[in-house]
């Protein structure tokens, strides 16, 4: 069974810009979760979606935004990129809200 | 202050030393806690799950959970090196969105 999968794997970009991040959650799995991870914080949520509909979010700025499809692929955007951002995004999936989280290997982000 | 801190590491031992590994929350509402395994590049994975306050056992490691000081452990038995890699305490009240410390970095020299 395929794991979580993350596109790209790392990407550099300048401040300023934005990105978009890709996940595709595992076969069946129906909630996804965001999360950055960087040295000084470790990791910290960002949203989670289940059927499309954002169900949390954490305390980040709207630059930070979020969605899900119906086959529950999901997509981040953070936009004007500062270089703050700079940071390892990993996304995770479950069955369910509240189910065992499967991380993927992440996005790392570099903002120059 | 952080929802969960974490002692920062890193740690260093001997193959077939015992490991500790030690967090503090702040929310009297956790009632999840967990420990994650993050080898490098990789993404965090499940290690331990406890409900509540009490011991969970499984194999060379056990969760510990005290709620009255709100302290959460991992002891690592007979450490061996496939176990060098960063470990990650997280809490939550039930939601998804755990609360994660920031890791501490073992290393299990042979």
């Amino acid at each position: 069974k395929a794991g979580v999968t993350q596109t790209p794997r790392y990407l550099i970009k300048t401040r300023g810009q934005q990105v978009t991040l890709s996940c595709s959650p595992i076969s069946g799995h129906r909630s996804v979760s965001w999360y950055q991870q960087t040295p000084g914080q470790g990791l910290q949520f960002l949203f989670e979606y289940f059927s499309e509909t954002q169900r949390n979010k954490g305390n980040f700025p709207g630059r930070f935004s979020g969605r899900q499809f119906s086959n529950s692929r999901s997509e981040m955007n953070v936009s004007t990129l500062e270089l703050g951002d700079s940071a390892l995004y990993l996304c995770a999936s479950s069955t369910v809200p509240g189910g065992e989280l499967f991380f993927g290997e992440g996005s790392r982000l570099t903002v120059l | 202050q952080k929802e969960v801190e974490q002692d920062p590491g890193p740690l260093s031992v001997p193959e077939g030393a015992i490991v500790s590994l030690n967090c503090t929350y702040s929310n009297s509402a956790f009632q999840y806690f967990m420990w994650y395994r993050q080898y490098s590049r990789k993404g965090p994975e499940l290690l331990m799950y406890t409900y509540s306050s009490g011991n969970k056992e499984d194999g060379r490691f056990t969760a510990q959970v005290d709620k009255s000081s709100k302290y959460i452990s991992l002891f690592i038995r007979d450490s061996q090196p496939s176990d060098s890699a960063t470990y990650l305490c997280a809490s939550t009240s039930g939601a998804n969105n755990l609360f994660f410390g920031t890791g501490t970095r073992l290393t299990v020299i042979p």
